[in-house]
């Protein structure tokens, strides 16, 4: 079945440093989804890309999808402290099911 | 945004009893609604897909007389983990496209703490 790879699982940095997290499909994707659960609570939804090689920014976080749409990748810049939480991607492959990668945690340090 | 409210937000019981947990969709209507499992520090592990008026869909290895769902309106789903044990213990969570469409986002409920003694 597809796996949803997530590399790092944690991620210490100072704030202010950047921060990226990938995401690897062993499969194609039709769309990959982000999600951030801060502590405690649950996943938000942040970003969905579609198209092949996309790019989208919000704010200091861009998003890119793979041109072969199987690896995806979300580069926070100059962390900050409300940056903190659990970000996963959500792969969606052909079946129309998302599987979700493991997660990348981030503590950003003052 | 969509919103999803999921209740209880925490349970502890005892071994052997039943535990209902409820997922309502507030401001729109949800076919369909995603059940999760996630044990502390994992991934989100669908274990299930709540169809309204017909039956979930199962994930590999996931008991469905053990996890029993129910979608009768097109607002609620509810999840029922049957004669729970320890291992049932997890943090319990659900979603909902609120379009309908599959390969739309996600609106998450808080989510429910389940422990078993």
């Amino acid at each position: 079945g597809q796996q949803v790879m997530q590399i790092p699982q944690y991620q210490h940095v100072q704030e202010g440093e950047d921060f990226t997290t990938y995401c690897n499909s062993s499969t194609t994707l039709s769309n990959i989804q982000w999600y951030k659960q801060r502590p405690g609570g649950h996943p938000v939804f942040l970003i969905q890309l579609v198209k092949s090689g996309e790019v989208k920014k919000q704010k200091r976080l861009t998003f890119q999808f793979g041109e072969a749409k199987k690896n995806s990748s979300l580069h926070i810049t100059a962390t900050q402290t409300t940056d903190v939480g659990t970000y996963f991607c959500a792969g969606r492959g052909g079946a129309g099911k998302s599987t979700f990668g493991d997660g990348t945690t981030l503590t950003v340090k003052p | 945004g969509a919103v999803v409210s999921q209740h209880p937000s925490r349970v502890i019981c005892k071994s052997g009893t039943s535990v209902k947990i409820e997922c309502r969709s507030l401001d729109f209507q949800a076919t369909t609604m995603f059940w999760y499992r996630q044990f502390p520090k994992q991934s989100l592990m669908l274990m299930a897909t709540s169809n309204e008026g017909s039956k979930a869909t199962y994930e590999q290895g996931v008991e469905k007389d053990k996890f029993l769902i129910n979608h009768a309106s097109l607002t609620l789903s509810t999840l029922t983990v049957t004669s729970a044990h320890p291992e049932d213990s997890s943090f319990y969570i659900c979603s909902a496209p609120p379009s309908g469409r599959m390969n739309e986002k996600l609106f998450f409920g808080s989510g429910t703490q389940l422990s078993v003694l």
